[in-house]
């Protein structure tokens, strides 16, 4: 299996620019997770789906952030206008339900100017 | 989930075992200790986890004081790729949540 794939791995925008992050996660698993990633705040869970349903987005900054999941296969996270201070590494994490790891992907970095 | 504390940074020669330590005096009966590390500019991968015995895997070896208020991983035989930051969670195993909360964690420094 090629593990959880994200993409970009590298993001570099302006300001007020629409940012849209890709997660897919390993085959099989139902249970997929957006985190980020700062120096200041260590990581952090941002959003959790299971079975491609939103369960828990009380981690997403403000409205500005949104993410979806249309099927099993596939997520997307996305931030509309982007700010300096959305800089971070993104990563995706999937699980089976009551799975006792999570595999995370290599993350994508992404840069607001 | 309970909080967990642990040291900010560690060294460890390379070849000794590497024992990082983890207080969770608060963790309920139904919570485990699961430890997760991230090697520089990777994403966060697994290392074990255990509810009150010890644990043993081809990564590491976990143990869990009988009160259940701290626990230790030990890395037998600590290498260069080893150095990473480990990451020491409390959460309920299956929990339908399924979140958890990553600390500062410790950052281990393996060293020639």
């Amino acid at each position: 299996d090629a593990g959880v794939i994200q993409s970009p791995r590298h993001e570099v925008t302006e300001m007020g620019q629409e940012v849209t992050l890709r997660c897919k996660p390993i085959s099989g698993h139902n249970s997929l997770f957006w985190y980020r990633q700062t120096m200041m705040r260590g990581l952090e869970l941002l959003i959790y789906f299971n079975n491609n349903v939103p369960i828990d987005d009380s981690g997403m900054p403000e409205d500005r952030f949104s993410a979806k999941m249309p099927n099993a296969s596939f997520s997307t996270l996305k931030i509309q206008p982007s700010e300096p201070r959305d800089s971070a590494v993104y990563f995706c994490a999937s699980t089976l339900d009551g799975g006792n790891e999570q595999f995370f992907g290599p993350g994508t970095r992404l840069t607001v100017l | 989930d309970a909080k967990t504390t642990q040291p900010p940074s560690m060294d460890c020669a390379e070849g000794r075992a590497a024992n990082l330590p983890c207080n969770h005096s608060t963790i309920s009966g139904n919570e485990y200790v699961y430890w997760y590390r991230q090697i520089h500019s990777q994403g966060p991968q697994y290392i074990i986890h255990g509810l009150k015995n010890n644990e043993t895997n081809e990564m590491a070896s976990l143990i869990i004081t009988e009160d259940r208020k701290s626990s230790t991983l030990i890395l037998p035989h600590a290498t260069l790729r080893d150095t990473a930051v480990y990451y020491c969670i409390v959460r309920v195993w299956g929990n339908n949540n399924n979140d958890m909360r990553f600390g500062a964690g410790t950052r281990l420094t393996v060293k020639p």
